[in-house]
């Protein structure tokens, strides 16, 4: 049980486009989920944490307007990317938690973002 | 507020040898201590985790971690280390609060042949 999915994989896009990224938990509602940004050979940096049906609390230093964060039901989550640029490239992870009182976070595979 | 320093950034050990990882913690509360795993381009994958039980955690593929108070450690071990265990080992501290994870710097650990 809890598996987390993410889709797509991997994209590639072209500098000044928009790239939305899906988070979906598929066995158990997340009332809780998570986005992370993790630059090749580092730790993973969160960007914001999403409730259900409530606004995205961003971590400081990170755009609200640029990566627009949507939580509209219990098992989906989405990031967009917004006018993305080459230096958004990187590998974004999403987690849930079922907020049950166990603070455990379960992790999706992870998508490849590459901005030409 | 919490986090976690992982005392090495590189580990090469040789295949059926012991493993050890280190983590310390800073937190004002009792802590919920987590050690994941990641190979290349994947997610991660939780080892074990630490929630005010006991000390001594058992988690998946033959690894554990003990918590230590005295210490503020909770250090990953694995009697004999296997080809596939060469990956990025990552430990973390959770807010009790929030649910929020701090992410130590990571281990990379090399396994020879």
């Amino acid at each position: 049980g809890a598996v987390v999915s993410q889709h797509p994989s991997w994209v590639i896009c072209k500098s000044g486009t928009s790239v939305k990224i899906e988070c979906r938990s598929l066995d158990f509602q997340a009332t809780t989920m998570f986005w992370y940004r993790q630059f090749p050979k580092q730790s993973l940096m969160l960007m914001a944490t999403s409730n259900e049906g409530s606004k995205a609390t961003y971590e400081q230093g990170v755009e609200k307007d640029k990566f627009l964060i949507n939580h509209a039901s219990l098992t989906l989550s989405t990031l967009t990317v917004t006018s993305a640029h080459p230096e958004d490239s990187s590998f974004y992870i999403c987690s849930a938690s079922g907020g049950n009182g166990i603070n455990e976070q379960f992790f999706g595979p992870g998508t490849r973002l590459t901005v030409l | 507020a919490q986090s976690v320093t992982q005392l090495d950034s590189h580990v090469s050990v040789s295949e059926g040898t012991p493993v050890l990882l280190r983590c310390n913690y800073s937190s004002s509360y009792s802590p919920s201590l987590f050690w994941y795993v990641q190979h290349p381009n994947k997610g991660l994958q939780l080892l074990l985790k630490y929630t005010s039980a006991a000390t001594l955690v058992k988690g998946i593929n033959g690894f554990e971690a003990e918590f230590k108070k005295s210490e503020t450690s909770f250090h990953l071990t694995k009697p004999s280390a296997h080809m596939s265990d060469a990956a990025e080992y990552f430990c973390v501290v959770s807010g009790r609060r929030d649910y929020k994870l701090s992410f130590g710097a990571g281990t990379t650990v090399t396994v020879r042949a």
